[in-house]
């Protein structure tokens, strides 16, 4: 089993659709948790950090369950810009050294 | 303030040959991390360190080499390059700390024929 697992997509929504990804990890030992963005043959980028007590940045909603050991992330009023690859990161290790990367899920916002 | 960069941004190698790909980092960042990305397979760590001076294997470290001599420096070898390496290469940094979140560079493509 992959530490940290993902729907790979592709999910093709519509302009102004709101679309959820989920993102389940193996150990329950896991410190931090994040969601990057990783456009079309570009590096990855911090989208945002993933709260206990779930977090919003705009149009971005995160849940973090850690009874269930799954990420969440919330796109609301999707834009074209928003296409984009989305990355679940979780830090684990003693001080949290260890970085376990998501495969991604592809996502598809159409006009 | 460059952040983290990486050289050079393209190479093709030929089978057998080796190159040394370079990270550098001007954010005084602990941590320094290799990764590798193949179409569909997500980022995969190669070697990372935790100091100057300190390395450790990844998930996928066969046929790779890595030194850090210099805090701001992250260097990645190919001894012997070989098809299966052909990749691209994100190298990442960070502060200690389990809160904290890594930043990348922007990538070198590897073509090995």
């Amino acid at each position: 089993r992959k530490e940290v697992e993902q729907d790979p997509g592709p999910f093709n929504v519509p302009e102004g659709a709101t679309v959820a990804f989920n993102c389940t990890y193996s150990n329950s030992a896991s410190q931090s948790f994040f969601w990057y963005r990783q456009d079309c043959r570009k590096e990855p980028k911090l989208l945002m950090s993933v709260y206990s007590s779930g977090n919003e940045d705009g149009r971005f909603t995160a849940q973090l369950n850690r009874a269930s050991q799954y990420i969440s992330l919330l796109i609301r009023d999707s834009k074209l810009s928003d296409s984009a690859t989305y990355l679940c990161v979780v830090n684990m290790g003693s001080g949290g050294f260890k970085t376990i990367f998501g495969a991604g899920t592809r996502l598809f916002v159409k006009a | 303030n460059a952040g983290v960069t990486q050289t050079p941004k393209f190479r093709v190698l030929k089978t057998g040959q080796s190159m040394t790909l370079l990270c550098a980092q001007d954010m005084n960042h602990e941590y320094m991390y290799w990764y590798r990305q193949d179409p569909g397979m997500g980022l995969r760590l190669i070697h990372y360190s935790v100091g100057e001076g300190t390395t450790a294997k990844g998930e996928v470290p066969d046929g790779y080499n890595v030194s850090r001599l210099k805090k701001q420096n992250f260097l990645l070898g190919l001894e012997s390059a070989a098809p299966s390496q052909t990749s691209v290469y994100f190298c990442a940094s960070r502060v200690a700390g389990a809160q904290e979140t890594q930043y990348f560079g922007p990538g070198t493509r590897l073509l090995v024929l």
